[in-house]
């Protein structure tokens, strides 16, 4: 199992610019996150998906778009970078256990530069 | 709002024990999460709490008081491969939303 992938490794963009970071997980884990991280702040929830089809949003998802049409990939689009989406993103999955989703499997990770 | 506290930085002796403390505010509460965060790397699962009480696994153990908002990392017999960030991370509601504190950062000396 390859567990969570995340594509590219690293990015510069300019201002403006959209580009959609990839996310795979060959697990069969209905659960799906995407995350940010920068210093100082800890990781923050951008969205999530319980399932294909179901999307929600998490606690920064403006200037994100989502969506989840197969199990194993979840894309997280950004339609016009701005340099404040600078930061290191993260995907996760999780799989149901006694009802609820708790351990999460984090993706290497992907660093965005917007200049 | 959520508020999620750790100390930001910690420093301990190899061999040692130390405890990492987290105290949340938060609007309801469905389980709390420790994780491990080695620099530049993901970050990966250490423990989950949901009841009050002490969670063991091997030479962590994590503690939980939802009364106080309270909850502690307990790591012994630290080795320096344990120098990370750990994170506290709390599950508000049942919908799967997730916030997490900034991070502590450990060191462990020899």
């Amino acid at each position: 199992n390859a567990g969570v992938t995340q594509t590219p490794k690293f990015q510069v963009l300019k201002t403006g610019q959209s580009m959609t970071l990839q996310c795979a997980q060959d697990m069969n884990h209905e659960y799906m996150s995407w995350y940010r991280q920068d210093p100082g702040m800890g990781l923050r929830l951008i969205h999530y998906s319980v399932g294909a089809g179901i999307t929600d949003q998490g606690e920064v998802p403006n200037g994100y778009n989502v969506s989840r049409s197969t199990t194993e990939d979840f894309p997280l689009r950004l339609l016009s970078a701005a340099p404040s989406q600078t930061s290191v993103y993260f995907c996760a999955s999780s799989y149901r256990y006694e009802g609820t989703y708790n351990e999460q499997f984090f993706g290497p990770g992907t660093r965005l530069t917007v200049l | 709002g959520q508020n999620i506290d750790q100390p930001t930085e910690m420093t301990a002796t190899e061999g040692a024990i130390v405890q990492i403390n987290c105290t949340y505010q938060t609007s309801g509460f469905n389980g709390l999460f420790w994780y491990q965060q080695h620099a530049g790397e993901a970050p990966t699962f250490l423990s989950y709490n949901v009841l009050d009480g002490l969670e063991e696994k091997g030479r962590f153990s994590s503690f939980l008081s939802r009364s106080k908002g309270y909850s502690y990392l307990l790591l012994k017999e630290l080795q320096m491969k344990d120098s990370a960030s750990y994170l506290c991370a709390v599950r508000p509601h049942n919908n799967n939303d997730m916030r997490f504190g900034a991070g502590t950062r450990l060191t462990v000396k020899p």
